[in-house]
């Protein structure tokens, strides 16, 4: 079975702060996916790795997959209360000969102003 | 707007009684699947379909039924609620079978067995 460990479970920090969320597994995955999630409201894409190495830039937020394809990290620059929310990684390969994705549990952010 | 739309947002149950959770997406994708979100637990597979007619089970399939009569829908049918089934229900849907392709979620139903 594959498992996808996220750390920290919450992190609070203030305003103008960076942080980095890292998500690791003993598996090697197809792509990896990072989600947002506030509450009362489903998961939202944010990005999609695909290739060992990869680097993507959404705004603030920075998404690295490991060389491996084992690990991937999101880095926020200089956050905001509006990056408050639940980020998830999910990571995608084939188990019993079909494609699954697999969720880690979860980083709780809060920003305060 | 197109997406993922979920019915009802809120439901309480008693034990033993028996439910079903509306799911439809307007977006023509082909692959649909039901996620539950319990503390701690993360988001865990219930059931999923990857087009009108064929449905499979996922991690946690006990005590459900799912069909897919048509692309558009993905009811999940509780057969006679528990407490343990209280948790946060998702549907999700992707254009295409590849997982590399993200998922659209819907924004849940909270759900209550007393």
């Amino acid at each position: 079975t594959q498992l996808l460990e996220q750390s920290p479970q919450f992190l609070s920090i203030q305003e103008g702060e960076n942080l980095t969320v890292y998500c690791n597994s003993s598996s090697v995955f197809s792509s990896l996916q990072w989600y947002r999630q506030e509450p009362g409201e489903g998961p939202v894409l944010l990005v999609t790795v695909v290739t060992g190495g990869e680097v993507k830039k959404l705004k603030r937020l920075t998404f690295q997959f490991g060389d491996a394809r084992k690990d991937s990290s999101l880095h926020i620059t200089a956050a905001q209360p509006g990056d408050t929310g639940l980020y998830l990684c999910a990571g995608g390969g084939t188990q019993g000969g079909s494609e699954k994705l697999v969720f880690g549990k979860g980083t709780k952010l809060t920003v305060n102003p | 707007n197109a997406g993922v739309t979920q019915t009802p947002k809120f439901q309480v149950l008693k034990t033993g009684q028996s439910m079903t959770l509306q799911c439809a997406q307007d977006m023509n994708h082909e692959y649909m699947s039901w996620y539950r979100q319990d503390p701690g637990m993360g988001l865990r597979l219930i059931h999923y379909s990857v087009g009108a007619g064929i449905t499979d089970q996922g991690e946690v399939p006990n005590g459900y039924n799912v069909s897919r009569s048509t692309t558009e829908d993905f009811p999940l049918r509780l057969l006679s609620a528990a407490p343990s089934q209280t948790s946060v229900y998702f549907c999700a849907s992707r254009q295409h079978l590849r997982i590399n392709y993200g998922y659209t979620f819907g924004s849940g139903t909270r759900l209550t067995v007393v």
